[in-house]
């Protein structure tokens, strides 16, 4: 079955400590996004990538980074310069880089900062 | 630009009653409309999606909505809920203005009552 997944589940980071949370999906999708949830705030884009070796800051970049090296994976960086993140992350995929897509959602991780 | 304001970020009905989540949209071109739903710890999944066909868009279990352009609203209804409508429900805009993004209203938690 076709799908996005997303790894670890549960993650826990220190204070000063970078953390990287996996995506991944076998859709043939061209577009992924990163995006972050909070309680009440609905959510919020990190970062995007149109196509393979290509990505964007979305509203919320700061403290983030994301590489793009093949189709299928776009990993997600929280660094220590993201003061507050703890957060329940989603990654999601559509067809193409076009904004009228369906979108295809991970199942997401929670980070907790200990 | 494009926003999304969802009426309520709480809404608690009975088992078999009406459900109601309101949802009104601002975009400046004919807009893609769409209900997405989160199972607690989940990704979203795609309730259901309007597209400039017809106004009345049916989705899965049993929810559909009306795209009105007058009221600029797109509200989500069920005839008769089931304690396993219970989720959170989330209404976003995306349109065809050459970007990419989607933006998501900060979604409405549906408690269904025994």
């Amino acid at each position: 079955d076709g799908g996005i997944t997303q790894s670890p589940k549960y993650l826990f980071r220190k204070e000063g400590q970078n953390v990287t949370l996996s995506c991944e999906q076998n859709l043939n999708h061209d577009a992924m996004y990163w995006y972050r949830q909070d309680p009440g705030q609905g959510l919020r884009l990190i970062y995007y990538s149109q196509i393979v070796n290509d990505f964007q800051k979305g509203d919320i970049a700061e403290g983030y980074s994301v590489s793009r090296e093949k189709k299928e994976s776009f990993p997600l960086t929280v660094t220590s310069a993201q003061k507050n993140p703890t957060a329940f992350y989603l990654c999601a995929s559509t067809p193409n880089w076009r904004g009228l897509d369906t979108q295809y959602f991970g199942p997401g991780t929670r980070l907790t900062v200990l | 630009a494009q926003s999304v304001t969802q009426l309520g970020s709480h809404v608690s009905v009975s088992e078999g009653a009406l459900v109601l989540l309101r949802c009104n949209y601002s975009s400046s071109v004919p807009p893609y409309l769409f209900w997405y739903v989160q199972y607690p710890n989940q990704g979203l999944q795609l309730l259901l999606k309007y597209t400039s066909a017809a106004t009345l868009v049916k989705g899965i279990n049993g929810f559909e909505a009306e795209f009105k352009k007058s009221e600029t609203s797109f509200h989500l209804t069920k005839p008769s809920a089931h304690m396993s409508d219970a989720a959170e429900y989330f209404c976003a805009v995306s349109d065809d203005t050459g970007g990419f993004k989607t933006i998501f209203g900060a979604g409405t938690r549906l408690f269904v009552k025994a």
